[in-house]
């Protein structure tokens, strides 16, 4: 089973700030790496697949990169609806589907 | 526009079996693009891939809860559904069912529906 380890576990930030989040596997992933953005109460939804490429209605100021074994997802100047927790998760070899643990993005 | 609704009990005993359903509308299970199933939140915890199933007749689970589990369809109502026996309190958690692409990645989620594992 890939292993996937997010870091760091919460990030307190200011509107406006740039954030990075970073995901790393314990073997290759290559590319088959998704982000996903929850807010509470809701379900995950889709940001990026194939590590970099945008999911429908993804706003541009979140970027997705890397390949192997780390990745980061960038968010540029964070607004306040970017509040929330993300997840990375790795399709390259499943069963299983594996997620990190999540980083909280919170308001400083 | 693609919508998936789970339903199903709020609350099961300990060693039963947990049971939920999955209703698709706006698109059909039996699209040969795409995988259904099922992940798992525990509360304030991360999320956990539970398995799947492909309309060619294929179904994936996680190893950890293989002994378990069973996802099956009914092509006919637009429904999958989730079977997990012998559950403890460890099983509960909000489900959420889901649209795989066939290479892994999840677009399209439920809302998601508590069960708590309790007596």
């Amino acid at each position: 089973e890939i292993v996937m380890t997010q870091s760091p576990g919460t990030l307190s930030v200011s509107p406006g700030e740039r954030v990075t989040l970073s995901c790393r596997a314990s073997q290759s992933v290559r590319s088959n790496l998704a982000w996903y953005q929850q807010k509470p109460g809701q379900a995950p939804r889709l940001l990026f697949y194939g590590a970099s490429t945008r999911a429908t209605g993804i706003p541009g100021r979140f970027s997705g990169s890397g390949s192997g074994t780390e990745f980061t997802l960038t968010i540029s100047s964070l607004q306040s609806e970017d509040f929330a927790v993300y997840y990375c998760q790795q399709y390259n070899n499943w069963p299983p589907l594996t997620f990190g643990g999540g980083t909280k993005v919170e308001i400083k | 526009q693609l919508q998936l609704q789970e339903s199903g009990p709020g609350l099961v005993k300990p060693s039963e079996t947990l049971s939920l359903t999955c209703t698709v509308s706006g698109g059909s299970i039996s699209s040969g693009s795409y995988y259904w199933g099922w992940i798992r939140q525990p509360p304030g915890k991360g999320l956990e891939w539970i398995g799947n199933i492909f309309y060619g007749g294929s179904s994936y689970y996680n190893p950890s809860l293989r002994s378990r589990v069973t996802i099956s369809g009914d092509t006919s109502k637009s429904q999958f559904s989730l079977r997990l026996s012998s559950v403890t309190a460890a099983d509960t958690a909000v489900y959420y069912c889901a649209r795989h692409y066939t290479s892994g990645w999840i677009d399209s989620w439920g809302q998601g529906t508590l069960v708590t594992v309790s007596s």
